[in-house]
């Protein structure tokens, strides 16, 4: 199975900063990594795709970029809906895996 | 409005077996892949499987393969997953979603609300 490494695990900012999640995976992926929001109580919602692709209907402060092995998500002038959980995906091989989640808090 | 809704959630006993429903409706469910995935409570996401259009074509993860049936029925719009021998571990909220692909990369692109399996004595 490929090991997704999400880092960090918790993230504080505040509103207009600039954040950067990491996800790092066991084996080479190419770019079969996609990127999720989750706020409390809710499912998870497609921010990226194809590691950089931005879902429609997606603000334009979020970005992804990365490819093979390494990925990052890039969140610019954080707004105060942006405070949530993030996950990260891969669909290389089956089983596909998550990353553990990043908790972005204010 | 494009919409998946899960239900059949419920307390059950440790052995027991439960059904989960996913209805589909503003899109034409018959021609995506679809697929479930879980969070256990305060934990993160986990592929649980999936399912072709046709129903002929499914994977499972590991941790409940042989106790899980992922089947669909195209004329009713829906989605479901048979659990026998439920665990402890089990709990979770259970979501429906909905697979795109783009190339060979496939990803969720929509999401059901879940149902909530609590599995307990």
């Amino acid at each position: 199975d490929i090991q997704m490494t999400q880092s960090p695990s918790s993230l504080s900012a505040s509103v207009g900063d600039t954040v950067t999640i990491t996800c790092r995976t066991s084996q080479t992926i190419n770019n079969y990594l996609a990127w999720y929001q989750q706020k409390p109580g809710k499912a998870p919602e497609l921010l990226i795709y194809a590691a950089s692709s931005l879902q429609i209907g997606v603000p334009s402060r979020f970005s992804g970029s990365g490819s093979g092995t390494d990925f990052t998500l890039t969140i610019s002038s954080l707004q105060p809906e942006d405070f949530a959980a993030y996950f990260c995906q891969h669909s290389y091989s089956i089983p596909i895996t998550f990353g553990q989640g990043t908790r972005l808090e204010i | 409005e494009e919409q998946l809704v899960e239900s059949g959630g419920d307390l059950v006993q440790p052995g027991g077996s439960l059904r989960l429903s996913c209805t589909a409706s503003g899109f034409t469910f018959s021609t995506y892949w679809m697929s479930w995935v879980r969070q256990a409570p305060g934990k993160g996401l986990e592929w649980v499987g999936n399912i072709n259009q046709d129903g002929n074509g499914k994977n499972s993860a590991d941790s409940v393969k042989g106790r899980v049936t992922i089947s669909r029925d195209n004329a009713k719009d829906s989605l479901y997953l048979q659990m026998n021998s439920l665990r402890a571990e089990d709990t979770a909220v259970y979501y429906c979603a909905r697979i795109a692909w783009l190339q060979l990369s496939w990803h969720f692109d929509l999401w059901g609300r879940g149902t909530l399996v609590t599995v307990s004595s």
